[in-house]
């Protein structure tokens, strides 16, 4: 199958870390993504991490890859009130241009 | 331009119209994609192209939904006969290189909201 799953919300407090988790179906996906999406804007690429990979780490933001779980996080450190939006994870075939996405999961930062 | 760019942003249209939504993708880019995305929902992959060529198109509802990118450049997602269950975001990317190749990254246009009464 083709599913991408996202827990729905997740809420935090300003200066927390928040993590939002995600868990995917093809074990032929050779890249996964985390986008970004705010009120009104378009889709924000936010990072990727190949699949032979575990960690990839760019500034506060941290990806974990389970490749025998099929599950990926983004961990956000400090996590601002600008950090609110949706975010969506993204899993991309092999030989394909195609990306497969989550839901979404709105994250709510309160001050 | 910078960015993708997709015009309109919004459309309005009666069911039975059709309508046409064209996206501009960023200059050079080899590849673009089209999405549609429910409210609530993720993207939900409808066609890409390489180039001029229509590589995948097993994510159009039905027939009544085509795309097409003449000169390799700007691309038009033509929706026949509208139907209320049509209404969406429509989003347009693009990337670099050609869409197999795994490194690649898909850029994202602002989409344009369709609503079909």
């Amino acid at each position: 199958g083709e599913d991408v799953e996202q827990s729905l919300f997740l809420s935090v407090r300003e200066g927390d870390s928040s993590v939002i988790n995600c868990t995917y179906t093809d074990s032929s996906s050779t890249y996964l993504y985390w986008y970004k999406q705010e009120p009104g804007a378009g889709l924000q690429l936010l990072t990727y991490i190949f699949s032979n990979m575990d960690m990839k780490q760019d500034q506060r933001l941290t990806v974990l890859l389970n490749k025998k779980d099929k599950h990926l996080s983004l961990r956000i450190a400090d996590t601002q009130t600008g950090d609110s939006a949706i975010y969506f994870c993204a899993e991309k075939k092999g030989n394909t241009g195609k990306l497969i996405f989550g839901q979404g999961t709105t994250l709510q930062v309160k001050p | 331009g910078a960015g993708v760019s997709q015009s309109p942003r919004y459309k309005v249209t009666k069911r039975g119209q059709d309508v046409a939504l064209r996206c501009d993708p960023i200059s050079g880019h080899v590849s673009l994609y089209w999405y549609r995305q429910a409210l609530g929902q993720g993207p939900e992959f409808l066609t890409y192209f390489n180039y001029e060529a229509q590589q995948d198109k097993s994510g159009l509802p039905n027939d009544r939904f085509s795309a097409e990118r003449p000169e390799g450049s700007i691309s038009t997602l033509t929706i026949q006969r509208t139907e209320q269950r049509d209404s969406a975001m429509y989003r347009c990317a693009s990337s670099l290189g050609v869409a197999q190749q795994s490194t690649d990254t898909q850029y994202f246009g602002p989409g344009t909201r369709l609503t079909v009464l």
